[in-house]
Order: C-alpha cells, then sequence, then structure tokens
C-alpha cells in the first residue's frame, strides 16, 4: 500500500534562512508526487508537482524540489524563507488511477 | 482563478444528527473528492466520484456516509447520524483529469457534541 513519510513533525527557522523538508514514500508504481501548503484556517493550495521528466520541479512562492527514485525521497527546498511561508506542508503521492494519499504534514515556524 | 467553494464554514451538531457538507466544484472539472482531516492529524482519503457514481473510497467512508452531485454543480457529503469521532475539518476537491492537480476548498469544520 502507497504511503508518505515527512519524519518532521514542526520546523522553526529564521526568516532568511534555508528550508528543507523532508518527504519519503513508499509506493508500488511510479508516482506522482505533490507538496501542498495549508495555512491557519484555510484551505490546501498545490506549490508543485512531480509527473516525469525533470526530476527537479519549480513551484509558486519559490519552493522546489527533488525527486530521487534511489531514495524515495521528494524533499521541498527554499533558499530564503520568509515569515508568510509559515503553514503546514503536507506531501502527497497518486498515479493516474489512485486517489491521493497524503503525509501528517509539516508546520513550519519562521523566527526573525 | 476559479476555485472550490465549501458550505458551510463551520457546523455544530449533536451526536446522532444528520449533516450534509456542500460543495461547488470548479464547473469543467469531471472528478471529484471528499477528504478529512482531524484536528493535528494527516488528510485522510475518503471518497472519489466521476461521472455521477462513487469511483473509489475508503475504510473511513462507510454506510453513514454518502456522496450525491443533485445537479450540475453541487457535490454533497452527507452524514446520516453523526458521531464523536466525525469531528474533523472535511475538504472538498475536484479535479480535471484522473491524473491532474487536485484544486481543494478551504474547508467545513464539523464540530459534533
Amino acid at each position: 500500500a502507497q504511503s508518505v513519510t515527512q519524519p518532521d513533525i514542526h520546523i522553526t527557522v529564521s526568516e532568511g534562512a534555508s528550508l528543507e523538508l523532508r518527504c519519503n514514500y513508499s509506493y508500488g508504481a511510479t508516482p506522482y508526487l505533490f507538496w501542498y501548503v495549508q495555512s491557519p484556517g484555510q484551505g490546501l493550495q498545490l506549490l508543485l508537482k512531480y509527473f516525469s521528466g525533470d526530476t527537479l520541479v519549480q513551484g509558486i512562492k519559490g519552493f522546489e524540489a527533488e525527486f530521487k527514485r534511489s531514495q524515495s525521497s521528494f524533499n521541498l527546498r527554499k533558499p530564503s524563507v520568509h515569515w508568510s511561508d509559515a503553514a503546514e506542508y503536507f506531501c502527497a503521492v497518486g498515479s493516474g488511477n489512485t486517489p491521493l494519499v497524503f503525509g501528517k504534514g509539516t508546520r513550519l515556524s519562521v523566527i526573525a | 482563478e476559479p476555485e472550490v467553494t465549501q458550505t458551510p464554514s463551520h457546523q455544530v451538531t449533536q451526536m446522532g444528527q444528520e449533516v450534509i457538507l456542500r460543495c461547488v466544484p470548479i464547473s469543467n472539472h469531471l472528478y471529484f473528492y471528499w477528504y478529512r482531516q482531524i484536528l493535528g492529524q494527516k488528510v485522510e482519503f475518503l471518497v472519489s466520484f466521476y461521472n455521477n457514481e462513487i469511483s473509489e473510497k475508503s475504510e473511513i467512508f462507510d454506510d453513514q456516509f454518502s456522496v450525491e452531485r443533485p445537479d450540475g454543480s453541487n457535490f454533497t457529503l452527507k452524514i446520516r447520524s453523526t458521531k464523536l469521532e466525525d469531528s474533523a475539518m472535511y475538504f472538498c476537491a475536484s479535479s480535471g483529469g484522473l491524473a491532474g492537480e487536485l484544486f481543494f476548498g478551504e474547508g467545513s469544520r464539523l464540530t459534533v457534541l
């Protein structure tokens, strides 16, 4: 069965520092991979997605993620975090005919 | 920009009562979903809907749950007899294609007392 692991429940970074949120997946087929962000009281907004091709994908708000098949990982990165990036981040995996499976999320706090 | 809208944003109900959560998906989308998120936990898949029928459902989606697309725009989730453990945020999502991006609504928070 497919699963997604986000090892970090809560991360705190300083504004302007770099960020990496980890995501590992278990999936029997070639996965489609997604990162969603959820601000307090809001719905889920897609940051970026990987279907195929270039393993480094660019998303909105300056985020990027790299698909590493050998490590079953799809880590999310941002070179310089802004205070407005404080939110909950969810990694998700799916395919062409299965619903998305989400990780438990990583809460990002940004300090001055 | 088109968006998925959900109503109500928050509903408080007594245990055993019926609840209907409503969603208006993006107009040209064909695939519809309900997910839920219990406070502090991950987003869990409930059900997917395509071509006026359920295409897949999870173990959570038992006989107390049902979905309906009563007209060309609304997509509803009904819980027949709510339990305390149904308290959660319920997200509706829609997609233009089977492997496409899911667009989520802002959620309906259900509190069962």
